[in-house]
């Protein structure tokens, strides 16, 4: 176990809904980044956010939003949801943004139909 | 253009043997290198994590190489087990004031009894 929490485990969702997924990042954590994981694909980084703040972005379109609290859980938010939407969500968390390791939560499948 | 490139796509051993994957990267600027376990459906779990400086890492069975100047990386698993059976993955990380990280698609191995 890594002590990141992600919910829900699982999704199905119809096209143009909006969905949030969660994540709690390990204690101590203050860095929190989320990824996409297409069926047999590497995961493709979404972004970060450090210290509440947005710390980098992948090719992600403006419909894929964050969040990140004060006790540094964070949410994705996807507006407007494709087809292609559907995969494996991931979020990692890290001591800080410098070079310390990240640590995966288990995912939340997304289905998009 | 930044990119991960891993090879084999998939590598069929028996168990006991050992097995070496590739990693090659275009990455710049490089921060560093990390290798990643990751069993279908679950979130990668961390091997190791190298920087500019380090050649070599090892974590039980695994040891991982570096080479900063051909950019290239290798992941050795000694005496393997039908554990290992997974999907590796080599991630770059990109010190570009915020850290972006690149993932390669991963090599999927399946150990045989």
């Amino acid at each position: 176990e890594t002590g990141v929490t992600q919910s829900p485990t699982h999704l199905i969702k119809t096209r143009g809904q909006q969905v949030t997924l969660r994540c709690s990042s390990q204690s101590g954590h203050n860095t929190v980044s989320w990824y996409q994981q297409a069926l047999g694909q590497g995961p493709q980084f979404i972004f970060q956010y450090y210290r509440e703040e947005e710390n980098g972005r992948g090719n992600f379109p403006p419909r894929f939003s964050g969040l990140q609290f004060p006790n540094y859980s964070s949410e994705l938010n996807v507006n407007a949801l494709e087809l292609d939407d559907s995969a494996l969500y991931l979020c990692a968390s890290s001591l800080d943004r410098e070079r310390t390791e990240a640590f995966f939560g288990q995912g939340t499948r997304l289905t998009v139909v | 253009k930044n990119q991960v490139e891993q090879s084999p796509q998939s590598l069929i051993i028996l168990e006991g043997k050992n097995c070496t994957l590739q990693c090659n990267y275009t990455v710049s600027p490089f921060s560093n290198l990390r290798w990643y376990k990751q069993d279908t459906g679950r979130g990668p779990v961390s091997l190791t994590i190298m920087t500019f400086s380090e050649n070599t890492k090892s974590n039980g069975r695994y040891t991982a190489t570096l080479d900063a100047d051909t950019k290239q990386s290798s992941l050795h698993i000694t005496a393997s087990q039908l554990s290992d059976s997974a999907s590796y993955i080599c991630v770059v990380s990109r010190l570009s004031g915020t850290y972006k990280y690149i993932f390669g698609t991963g090599t999927r191995l399946k150990v045989l009894a």
